[in-house]
């Protein structure tokens, strides 16, 4: 199974400031057809996940643009321009490029 | 708007069985794989299973490899998992989610069934 590590696992930020999250896969994670299956999600509290970012830098329909992804082959990286409050939550890296589809351990953004 | 419910979940002793089910709506059913998705209280996410969308192409994770079944019924818009031969470490909320094929694995989740398993 491809292993997801993100770091870090908690981020306190302080409303209106940036957060960056990164996330490492055990191997690449381009597909043989030449796309990379990484995507991120936030759950907020006591919801289901929702998703944010797909193809490592797509925003999903309804996602402000607040939110953008990067990175390539291994090596990715969440990134919240200005935290809202409504951003509190936990964050997720998957990958859909081989199954099981595997996911990081999940960072939990808080406000200071 | 696409609508994921599931139904289901609930108090199993270790052994047991439960049916999980999950009524779609909002697209067409029939054209997209789907996946159910647990989530441990307090702790990250497994994908358990994956189905095909015509039902064809079935994969577990190993953790429930031989005890889970997944299967559809496009007709109904529903799609299930049969889980025998429960584990206290099955105890989890299980999500289904929409897979876009050639984009995502979870582009739509339901907002999910709790499983407790316990004797």
């Amino acid at each position: 199974d491809i292993v997801m590590t993100q770091t870090p696992l908690s981020s306190p930020v302080t409303l209106g400031q940036p957060a960056s999250i990164s996330c490492r896969s055990s191997q690449s994670l381009v597909h043989s057809d030449g796309n990379t299956f990484l995507s991120w999600l936030q759950q907020r509290p006591g919801q289901p996940p929702r998703l944010l970012i797909y193809k490592i830098s797509n925003r999903f329909s309804g996602v402000p643009d607040r939110f953008s992804g990067s990175g390539a082959g291994t090596e990715f990286t969440l990134k919240i321009s200005r935290v809202e409050a409504e951003d509190v939550g936990v964050y997720y890296c998957t990958q859909a490029t081989q199954f099981p589809y595997t996911f990081g351990q999940g960072t939990k953004l808080e406000i200071k | 708007e696409v609508k994921l419910v599931e139904s289901g979940g609930g108090l199993e002793q270790p052994g047991g069985s439960l049916r999980l089910s999950c009524t779609a709506s909002g697209f067409t059913f029939s054209s997209y794989p789907m996946i159910w998705v647990r989530q441990a209280p307090g702790k990250g996410l497994e994908c358990v299973s994956y189905i095909g969308s015509d039902g064809s192409a079935t994969l577990y994770a190993d953790s429930v490899k031989g005890r889970f079944t997944i299967s559809r019924d496009n007709a109904k818009n529903s799609l299930y998992l049969q889980m025998n031969s429960l584990r206290d470490d099955d105890t989890a909320i299980y999500y289904c989610a929409k897979v876009l094929p050639g984009t995502t694995g979870g582009e739509y989740w339901g907002q999910g069934t709790l499983v407790s398993v316990s004797s």
